[in-house]
């Protein structure tokens, strides 16, 4: 079982919709969640980072974390034709000099006009 | 200025070459990274850097030398790659190693192409 699970997808939904993505992890260990978009040939961009549990929002962007679940999400609300991307999640345990972000495969995400 | 820029952004190169990737950022960030990502995978990480130091090595090949001249510069020399060596190589940075825990910033990334 990998660490971090996230369904690769293609998810496609209709402009306008409000969009879910999600991941599950096996580490309880894990405190800092991340939410990275990645456009085609483009680097990832951070979208949002999470602190334990609890929700942040940023715009028409929405982060959980259930920690008791081992469950992220990201929402995406009236989503458009350029949220199409691959988005990954990313999770960190440790503070110390041997720092690592876990990564999941990223789910590619398509918004039909 | 909030960028990590690479260059180049693409480059082919046979088996018996020696090129080197770059990558250059002035937020004055003092952890650095390069990570390697095949198609429809997530970014694999290679190196880090801290405070211009190697501080993570995960078990790359030789045929990779990472060097980081000063606190702006990374650089990723490559030497007798393989073609399975193709892919995006991805250079990252932090304010310090442990606010990478908050986030990185990425550049867009070198395209390598092996023939």
């Amino acid at each position: 079982q990998k660490e971090v699970e996230q369904d690769p997808g293609p998810l496609s939904v209709p402009e306008g919709a409000i969009v879910s993505l999600n991941c599950t992890y096996s580490n309880s260990a894990f405190q800092y969640f991340m939410w990275y978009r990645q456009y085609s040939r483009k680097g990832p961009e951070l979208l949002m980072y999470t602190y334990s549990s609890g929700n942040k929002e940023d715009g028409r962007f929405t982060a959980q974390v259930d920690k008791s679940s081992k469950y992220i999400s990201l929402f995406i609300r009236d989503s458009q034709p350029s949220d199409s991307a691959t988005y990954l999640c990313a999770m960190s345990a440790h503070l110390d000099s041997n720092y690592q972000l876990i990564w999941g495969a990223g789910t590619k995400l398509i918004i039909k006009p | 200025d909030t960028e990590v820029t690479q260059t180049p952004k693409h480059l082919v190169m046979g088996m018996t070459n020696k090129k080197s990737l770059k990558c250059e950022q002035h937020m004055g960030h003092r952890a650095m990274y390069w990570y390697k990502q095949k198609a429809k995978k997530p970014p694999e990480l290679m190196f880090v850097y801290s405070y211009e130091k190697l501080s993570i090595n995960e078990s790359v090949p030789s045929r990779f030398s990472p060097e980081c001249p000063n606190s702006s510069l990374l650089n990723l020399h490559l030497h007798a790659l393989q073609p399975e060596d193709s892919a995006l190589y991805l250079c990252a940075s932090s304010q310090v190693i442990r606010a990478a825990a908050r986030g990185y910033t990425f550049g867009s990334g070198t395209r390598l192409t092996v023939v």
